[in-house]
């Protein structure tokens, strides 16, 4: 079947270290993208990409890195820059609009980051 | 660029009651529309979209959606309230020739019996 992975589901990371957060795709799909959520914030984009090897910051991005080396992969790095990390994040795909009939983003389940 | 609100962060609703929430987007391009919802430590699953065509547009579980231009809404009604309705829901924008994805903050609903 044709999805989004994220893993771990859940991960714990001790303050000062960076931890890496895994989002693999098999639809496809040009466009990936990491949203950061908070209770009561909805979802804010923190990085996107739309092409291999190219991505673009979304509204919170200090903190954190990506890497587009693959089509099918887009892992996002929590760094130790980040100072409040504990959040649900979550990953998504989506064709590029023009293209195809499905223009709606499919996420993953998710990656709980606690630090502790 | 885009925009969403969605006002009001929490909406209890009796089982068998009409459930209403509201989406007013802002976009300088025609609009992809969208209405998520998102069940406790899980991913978000589409309800619904609109991208052309019919205005009023019919999702999973008996959602529903419509389009309005002049008023810059994309409100989801359910008829009828069930327990298995209670989840959060986000409303998304996406522009046409953008692949930026903007969400409202959701709206939590919980259904009372």
């Amino acid at each position: 079947d044709g999805g989004i992975t994220q893993s771990p589901k859940y991960l714990f990371r001790k303050e000062g270290q960076n931890v890496t957060l895994s989002c693999e795709q098999n639809l496809n799909h040009d466009a990936m993208y990491w949203y950061r959520q908070d209770p009561g914030q909805g979802l804010r984009l923190i990085y996107y990409s739309q092409i291999v090897n190219d991505f673009q910051k979304g509204d919170i991005a200090e903190g954190y890195s990506v890497s587009r080396e693959k089509k099918e992969s887009f892992p996002l790095t929590v760094t130790s820059a980040q100072k409040n990390p504990t959040a649900f994040y979550l990953c998504a795909s989506s064709t590029l609009t023009g293209q195809g009939k499905d223009t709606e983003a499919f996420f993953g389940q998710g990656t709980r980051l606690t630090v502790v | 660029a885009q925009s969403v609100t969605q006002l009001g962060s929490h909406l209890s609703v009796s089982e068998g009651a009409l459930v209403l929430l509201r989406c007013n987007y802002s976009s300088s391009v025609p609009p992809y529309l969208f209405w998520y919802v998102q069940y406790p430590n899980q991913g978000l699953q589409l309800l619904l979209k609109y991208t052309t065509g019919a205005t009023l547009v019919k999702g999973i579980n008996g959602f529903e959606a419509e389009f309005k231009k002049s008023e810059t809404s994309f409100h989801l009604t359910k008829p009828s309230a069930h327990m298995s309705d209670a989840a959060e829901y986000f409303c998304a924008v996406r522009g046409y020739g953008n692949n930026r994805l903007a969400f409202g903050k959701g709206n939590q609903v919980v259904v009372i019996p």
